[in-house]
């Protein structure tokens, strides 16, 4: 089985300041990982994926993820944090790689908050 | 033009009734997703079926039933409404890992059920 931890539950920055949200991960095989993002009363949107190809991965709004397996960690960054980028964050990883298990488990959430 | 769309959006009604909860993929994917929010923000699968079979059900009472009348179309039945059953309704789709999909879904905007 596989699971996540996300090890902030709250994480609060001022603008302009460097974002880290900390995402730990247990696979017994080279799982996918990803980051959604869920700004309030909003659905889920996917900010990068990791599946395997650079361990450094580009996603959208300036956001980048590191995939490093002897840490078993995806860290979220982003270099300077934007009033926008206030919202829930969710660090997610794969099921089995095998069709028929794509379920994805989601880790607890960490609420960014920007102050101005 | 939506990828992934569920009406309705908010969804109030008292104990015991029963109520369904729609949902519609134009991405072409085969695959469809119900998950459950609660409170606490915290995700969890419900159920997946691909091509209109069911591929995943989690331990899900059986007051809860999916129906699948096409792949485009994943549509949830909730009988006999227990307080408990309020949260936000996720539904997702993702393309087939057999057809050169990947494990990223993608989501609705959630249906919140207030259940009094």
């Amino acid at each position: 089985a596989q699971s996540v931890t996300q090890l902030d539950s709250h994480v609060s920055v001022s603008e302009g300041t460097p974002v880290l949200l900390r995402c730990n991960y247990s696979s017994s095989y080279s799982p996918s990982l990803f980051w959604y993002v869920q700004h309030p009363n909003k659905g889920l949107q996917l900010l990068l994926k990791y599946t395997s190809a650079a361990t450094l991965v580009k996603g959208i709004n300036g956001f980048e993820a590191e995939f490093k397996k002897s840490e078993t960690s995806f860290h979220l960054t982003k270099p300077s944090a934007h009033m926008s980028d206030a919202a829930e964050y969710f660090c997610v990883v794969s099921g089995y790689p095998n069709f028929g298990n794509e379920k994805l488990t989601f880790g607890t959430g960490t609420r960014l908050t920007i102050i101005p | 033009d939506t990828a992934v769309s569920q009406t309705p959006k908010y969804l109030v009604t008292q104990m015991g009734n029963d109520k369904s909860i729609k949902c519609e993929q134009n991405l072409g994917h085969d695959t469809m997703y119900w998950y459950k929010q609660d409170s606490k923000k915290f995700l969890k699968i419900m159920f997946s079926y691909n091509n209109k079979e069911l591929i995943i059900n989690e331990t899900v009472p059986n007051r809860f039933s999916p129906k699948s009348p096409d792949k485009a179309h994943l549509n949830l039945h909730i009988n006999s409404l227990e307080l408990g059953d309020s949260a936000v309704y996720f539904c997702a789709s993702s393309q087939d890992l057999r057809t050169g999909g990947s494990y990223e879904q993608y989501f609705g905007p959630g249906t919140r059920l207030t259940v009094t």
